[in-house]
């Protein structure tokens, strides 16, 4: 069964830093990895989605990269921002149309 | 605007109930999914629907009921067999096939009084 795990659990940073948030997966046949965040109380917003035959994607400050023979992605932030405060979450998708395996999320905290 | 809508936001539900939340959406997507989120825990599958009138269990399907009669919607009933309902509910939808785009809803937040 598909595990996902995400360091650190939470982090807390000055604005303007550039900043790594790690995802693992213990089954490397996935169809794709999706990055989300997630506000308090909020739903969740998609901001970048990796097919597993592509190493890469980007979005504005975001960057999402994936190995997918090491099981492992990251999530990299630049220049972070107040706003960018949320809880991250990580989700793999093992192509078989029964939903997304999510990690617990890393909790971030951009301090102004 | 496409996306997806839940509601209500907020639900109370007394012991015993059997309550309904909704969800619709309009962004044509054969899939849609309902997941349960707990503090400290990631986000656990209950039904999901590839077509109308089909659905499965998730990991988590005990205590719940869905019905798909029609492609934008996929309502779940959280009824007495489930003993722990107080959650945070989300509803989500893609094209089907697990290996598009996952979009989900604002969320509904129960809770057993």
């Amino acid at each position: 069964k598909q595990e996902v795990t995400q360091i650190p659990a939470a982090l807390s940073v000055p604005e303007g830093e550039n900043l790594v948030l790690n995802c693992s997966f213990t089954d490397s046949a996935i169809y794709n990895l999706q990055w989300f965040r997630q506000d308090p109380g909020k739903g969740l917003t998609s901001l970048l989605l990796i097919q597993s035959s592509q190493r890469e994607q980007t979005s504005g400050r975001l960057n999402a990269s994936l190995d997918k023979s090491s099981g492992r992605s990251t999530l990299y932030i630049a220049a972070s921002q107040p706003g960018d405060s949320a809880t991250y979450l990580c989700a793999v998708s093992g192509g078989g149309a029964d939903g997304l395996t999510f990690g617990k999320g890393t909790h971030l905290i951009i301090q102004p | 605007d496409g996306g997806i809508t839940q509601s209500p936001k907020y639900l109370f539900r007394k012991e015993g109930q059997n309550v309904t939340l909704s969800c619709e959406q309009n962004l044509n997507h054969d899939a849609m999914y309902w997941y349960r989120q707990d503090p400290g825990q990631g986000l656990r599958l209950i039904y999901y629907s590839q077509i109308v009138n089909d659905f499965q269990k998730g990991d988590i399907a005990e205590g719940y009921s869905v019905s798909r009669e029609k492609k934008e919607s996929f309502p779940l009933t959280v009824t007495s067999a489930q003993k722990n309902p107080t959650a945070f509910y989300l509803c989500a939808s893609d094209f089907s096939g697990g290996n598009t785009e996952a979009f989900f809803g604002q969320g509904t937040r129960l809770t057993v009084v």
